[in-house]
């Protein structure tokens, strides 16, 4: 089991560019949520899937991001355009559907210049 | 508007004493706490959890306390050993969902 793989681990790109974060979770695994971690709120709950339906998107901060999940093992998560205030950790994590079974991913670094 | 409250953003502990990491929340509709510690450059991974109906649980050096009246939840690590240093994060799950909230994390650090 190759755990929750994220892609890139690293993207630097200037501002007003599009940036696509990738997510595979863990076979089996029936929930997925894309969280963003910022010294000021800690880690944010950005929007989840459950069977590939978007649950809860209410934590997507404004109609720049878009995710979207359309099969069991991926995901992305969009920015389009990109500002320098996206600047953060991008961590998809997956659950077999209990809350303690989460599994995070090594994250994504997004610096936007 | 934080639901989930770490107002310690960092920590430091020597080596053999109980480090005490806290954690308040706002919300009564949360059924269960989790704790994760996370590592530079890694993702956090779970720690230990309770649920809302128990007031404590245990496992090996690490212990949670739930407090409900004082919507106050405690992690403690007994006794702190340097490789114990990261950050710890509180969670905690809104009855009948799957997602979880996250607190801002509190940085431990054991030195010898």
């Amino acid at each position: 089991d190759a755990g929750v793989i994220q892609s890139p681990r690293h993207e630097v790109t200037e501002m007003g560019q599009e940036v696509t974060l990738r997510c595979k979770p863990i076979s089996g695994h029936n929930s997925l949520f894309w969280y963003r971690q910022t010294m000021m709120r800690g880690l944010e709950l950005l929007i989840y899937f459950n069977n590939n339906v978007p649950i809860d998107d209410s934590g997507m901060p404004e109609d720049r991001f878009s995710a979207k999940m359309p099969n069991a093992s991926f995901s992305t998560l969009k920015i389009q355009p990109s500002e320098p205030r996206d600047s953060a950790v991008y961590f998809c994590a997956s659950s077999p559907g209990q809350a303690y079974g989460y599994t995070f991913g090594s994250g994504t670094r997004l610096t936007v210049v | 508007d934080q639901q989930v409250k770490q107002n310690s953003p960092s920590l430091s502990v020597q080596e053999g004493r109980i480090s005490i990491l806290n954690c308040d929340y706002t919300n009564s509709m949360f059924d269960y706490f989790l704790w994760y510690k996370k590592y530079p450059a890694e993702g956090p991974t779970f720690l230990i959890s309770i649920s809302s109906i128990k007031d404590k649980n245990e496992d090996g050096r690490f212990t949670v306390f739930l407090n409900k009246s004082a919507k106050h939840l405690s992690l403690h690590i007994v006794p702190s050993q340097p490789g114990d240093s990261a950050v710890y994060f509180c969670a905690a799950r809104p009855e009948g969902t799957d997602k979880l909230i996250f607190g801002t994390g509190t940085r431990l650090q054991v030195f010898p």
